[in-house]
């Protein structure tokens, strides 16, 4: 699997955006981007994905590169709920059924 | 709709014995898979079942096995355990298994 590069942790202060970088410059074209957080004490929580194109949910804005080297998870006005290990990881497309393949993550602090 | 279920949600087993946890995934979702999170090694794949078939597999002595029934839901066994075995594990639940992975709260399990 690809391997992804993250910062060890970041800080926020509350209701500010927060843009939380990832390095795959490895990443092959089928690759999909995924981002994963998870928060003390509970399992990981999907956050969002996408190929090629930016991407937006109701949690978050995926911003992909145009060369697809690199990432930047979006958190538009961060809470203290948001205070979590940030994962993003590459999914190979049509083999890696079921599979994510995680690094380290990224530990996101919020300040009141 | 009812979450990824996972029972027991504490266990203290003894070196050498035998352990199954369960995993009931979110109605309608065919791909169940398996995650082992420690301090040391964060969150590594198991293991996963599509159909009742095992689909995918992760770097895991034998000693690790798993199953799923035709309700989908999934057992995993861990024979002969061992101190470092002692983990949280955590289950996911995908629509087919290569869309967004919806995990449990996980089993935390202690070997003493």
């Amino acid at each position: 699997d690809a391997k992804t590069t993250q910062p060890n942790s970041m800080e926020s202060n509350e209701e500010e955006p927060v843009h939380l970088p990832c390095n795959h410059s490895t990443i092959s074209g089928t690759d999909y981007i995924h981002w994963y957080r998870q928060l003390p004490s509970q399992g990981p929580e999907y956050v969002i994905h996408g190929l090629t194109s930016n991407v937006n949910n109701r949690m978050a804005s995926l911003a992909i590169a145009e060369d697809r080297k690199s990432s930047t998870l979006i958190l538009h006005r961060a809470t203290l709920r948001d205070a979590a290990v940030y994962y993003c990881i590459l999914r190979a497309g049509g083999t890696s059924y079921g599979k994510l393949t995680f690094g380290q993550g990224t530990i996101l602090t919020v300040h009141p | 709709k009812a979450g990824v279920t996972q029972t027991p949600r504490y266990l203290i087993k003894t070196r050498g014995q035998q352990v199954t946890l369960s995993c009931s995934p979110i109605s309608g979702h065919r791909s169940v898979s398996w995650y082992q999170q420690t301090p040391g090694q964060g969150l590594q794949f198991l293991f996963e079942y599509f159909s009742e078939t095992q689909r995918n597999k992760g770097n895991f002595p034998g000693r690790f096995s798993g199953r799923q029934f035709s309700n989908s839901r999934s057992e995993m066994n861990v024979s002969t355990l061992e101190l470092g075995d002692s983990a949280l594990y955590l289950c996911a639940s995908s629509f087919q298994g290569d869309t967004e992975a919806f995990f449990g709260q996980g089993t935390r399990l202690t070997v003493v």
